[in-house]
């Protein structure tokens, strides 16, 4: 079955633990990216990669980091997380690099609470 | 930079009543426009994209159309299934290299 998979689902953790939440995905997609989503501010772009060893900022890139040394997988990783960080966290791949963003395909989410 | 703006944000319909989301955007040269389909605690599903002015697609009871500043989700006769919150999202010019810019989103609760 086509998926993306995030690990963990859920996450508490306190200001300054380092973190990292997986992401793969079994489909051989070129573009993966991450989103965050809180209300009122709807989802927006962290990270995107366009193909291994490739990544580039989104909008909302600060207090993140992100790698792509293997194609099916790309972690996004909190060195320092801070409360305002707190949110629920998707990652997506897609098949089209040249396109980009059509079918994006979204894996189950990622809930993030940081004290 | 690009920007997206859904209207209305929350839309009650008996079933049965069809009606119409808007997404409008602001983007420097259009590379796609999408539509997604988001239940309460789970990821997006996608559903469709369009290129270009005049575009037209439709599944099931969504139809979605394009024009140079909005977007267009139609609903007919929907079902309580269809309740769900609708995201918008383009694809920006070159210079948003490529960045995917998601409007708020309209909730949507049909009521059998």
């Amino acid at each position: 079955e086509a998926q993306v998979t995030q690990n963990p689902r859920y996450l508490i953790t306190v200001t300054g633990k380092k973190l990292t939440v997986t992401c793969s995905q079994n489909m051989n997609h070129e573009y993966m990216s991450w989103y965050r989503q809180d209300p009122g501010l709807g989802l927006r772009q962290i990270y995107y990669s366009m193909n291994v060893e490739v990544t580039d900022k989104g909008d909302v890139p600060e207090g993140y980091k992100v790698s792509r040394k293997e194609k099916r997988n790309f972690p996004l990783i909190l060195e320092s997380p801070s409360p305002n960080q707190t949110s629920l966290y998707f990652c997506a791949s897609s098949p089209f690099p040249g396109q980009g963003q059509e079918t994006q395909y979204f894996g189950p989410g990622t809930r993030l609470l940081v004290l | 930079e690009d920007q997206v703006t859904q209207s209305p944000e929350a839309l009650r319909l008996q079933e049965g009543e069809s009606s119409s989301l808007n997404c409008s955007y602001t983007v420097s040269g259009l590379r796609g426009l999408f539509w997604y389909r988001q239940d309460p605690g789970k990821g997006p599903e996608f559903l469709f994209t369009l290129y270009s002015a005049g575009e037209e697609k439709e599944k099931e009871r969504l139809k979605a159309t394009l024009t140079k500043k909005e977007s267009f989700l139609h609903i007919t006769a929907p079902k309580p299934e269809d309740s769900a919150t609708y995201l918008c999202a383009v694809h920006g010019g070159s210079a948003a290299g490529n960045k995917l810019t998601f409007g708020g989103g309209t909730r949507v609760l049909v009521k059998p």
